[in-house]
């Protein structure tokens, strides 16, 4: 079946410093992915999404590519900040079984130190 | 602007006890979902509403039912808890009546369920 998988936290960076976080998808079809964040006590909330293969999806300094080739979907930001430190999911779009569902990855936690 | 309000924040239940989580959204969304998390899982779909009225099984639904009391609110049933059942509970919700898709999703704040 579709699934998800992300490189295991937590990642430990220092202000500043560049970040990926990797995801790569396994997937029928062509569905749609997506990263969400959830900071401390929140809610997961929506960071960015692609819709097809080579859309790049971008908010806040991040940014993603959907790399149908690799299957692949890694964020990444130039230029972390303290307040990015949250835990990030990636998912895709996955229409079988009758409905529209979301797969989520296992989630990495992000700790930025000053 | 409240968005999504789960209850309770925390819970403890005994094995056996039953309990309800309460979620309300107040963005006139069609499609309410609740999620399990655990720990290097990600989030589980266990039941969601596609739209008034409807309610279908998600991934996990075994242990679980649901009520869409109206458009606004969607709770979730233990009706004899056990300890597999420990886990933070999200409520989710979206504007589109067919499933999620490429809808974004709006999550409340959670529950976190310890089941002893």
């Amino acid at each position: 079946g579709n699934s998800v998988t992300q490189m295991e936290g937590p990642v430990t960076l220092s202000e500043e410093a560049f970040l990926t976080i990797n995801c790569t998808y396994t997937a029928t079809g062509y569905p749609s992915l997506f990263w969400y964040v959830q900071y401390p006590g929140e809610g997961l909330q929506l960071l960015l999404k692609a819709t097809k293969a080579d859309d790049k999806g971008s908010n806040k300094g991040f940014e993603a590519t959907y790399r149908k080739e690799t299957t692949s979907f890694h964020l990444e930001k130039g230029s972390v900040q303290v307040s990015d430190s949250a835990v990030y999911f990636c998912a895709l779009s996955d229409k079988s079984g009758g409905y529209n569902k979301l797969i989520f990855g296992a989630g990495t936690r992000l700790a930025v130190h000053p | 602007n409240a968005g999504v309000t789960q209850t309770p924040k925390f819970q403890v239940l005994k094995t056996g006890q039953s309990m309800t989580l309460q979620c309300a959204q107040d963005m006139n969304h069609n499609s309410m979902y609740w999620y399990r998390q655990d720990p290097g899982m990600g989030l589980r779909l266990i039941y969601y509403s596609a739209s008034e009225g409807t309610t279908d099984k998600g991934e996990v639904p075994n242990g679980y039912n649901v009520s869409r009391l109206n458009k606004r609110e969607f709770s979730l049933r233990l009706e004899s808890a056990a300890p597999s059942q420990t886990s933070v509970y999200f409520c989710a919700s979206s504007k589109a009546t067919g499933g999620q898709g490429n809808e974004k999703l709006f999550f409340g704040s959670g529950t976190q369920l310890s089941v002893l």
